[in-house]
């Protein structure tokens, strides 16, 4: 089954400090993959997406996320974290060339220590 | 104002009652979509639509009913609302390569 998973439920990190969230997928060909933040009472924002070319994907807010095909990864990253950042992550991928809907990890949830 | 819009943005209702979520876009996009969200689960979806005549169940569509009045507008429905369908509902456009999420209806079912 196609899915995407993400291993981490819960992330705590100091302010200033990287962060790197994991995401695994299970596509049989390249998918097309998102991550999205969700801030406390608030909506999903696209934060960047990945559907070919370079694997090196940069977005909004200074995150990035490199695509790895030899470890069905697409993990975020941000070298040095604000307190503004806190908040759930959601990972999420569809099989290239589908007209399917978004399949979701189950999110990972980042704490900011001040 | 915003792309997509949901009302009501919060729902408290008894167990048995019906209960319409309504979802709104200016985008302009034929494909919408109604997801849940509960803790640890991630998005789920319920149903999608890629245009007005046509309409789809998604993973968990079982008590939900939905209605494409135009291309513009995407409800989502409740029979007969139970407790297990309180939730965070959202609300989804897309283009050819992203979707746009409305900010949420938490709905609570006593």
């Amino acid at each position: 089954a196609q899915s995407v998973t993400q291993p981490d439920i819960h992330i705590t990190v100091s302010e200033g400090a990287s962060l790197e969230l994991r995401c695994n997928y299970s596509y049989g060909a390249t998918p097309y993959l998102f991550w999205y933040v969700q801030s406390p009472g608030q909506g999903l924002q696209l934060l960047l997406k990945y559907f070919s070319g370079d694997t090196l994907v940069q977005g909004i807010k200074g995150f990035e996320a490199e695509f790895k095909r030899s470890q069905s990864s697409f993990n975020l990253r941000k070298p040095s974290v604000h307190w503004s950042d806190a908040a759930e992550y959601f990972c999420a991928g569809v099989r290239s060339g589908s007209a399917r809907q978004l399949t979701f990890g189950s999110g990972t949830q980042l704490t900011v220590l001040p | 104002d915003a792309d997509v819009t949901q009302t009501p943005r919060n729902r408290i209702t008894k167990t048995g009652k019906r209960i319409m979520l309504e979802c709104s876009q200016t985008k302009g996009h034929d494909r919408m979509y109604w997801y849940r969200q509960d803790p640890g689960l991630g998005l789920r979806l319920i149903y999608y639509s890629f245009d007005v005549k046509d309409i789809n169940k998604g993973e968990i569509s079982d008590g939900y009913s939905v209605s494409r009045q135009a291309q513009a507008k995407f409800s989502l429905s409740l029979e007969s609302a139970i407790p297990n369908q309180t939730a965070l509902y959202f609300c989804a456009t897309r283009d050819s390569s992203e979707q746009f999420f409305g900010p949420g209806t938490r709905l609570t079912v006593l």
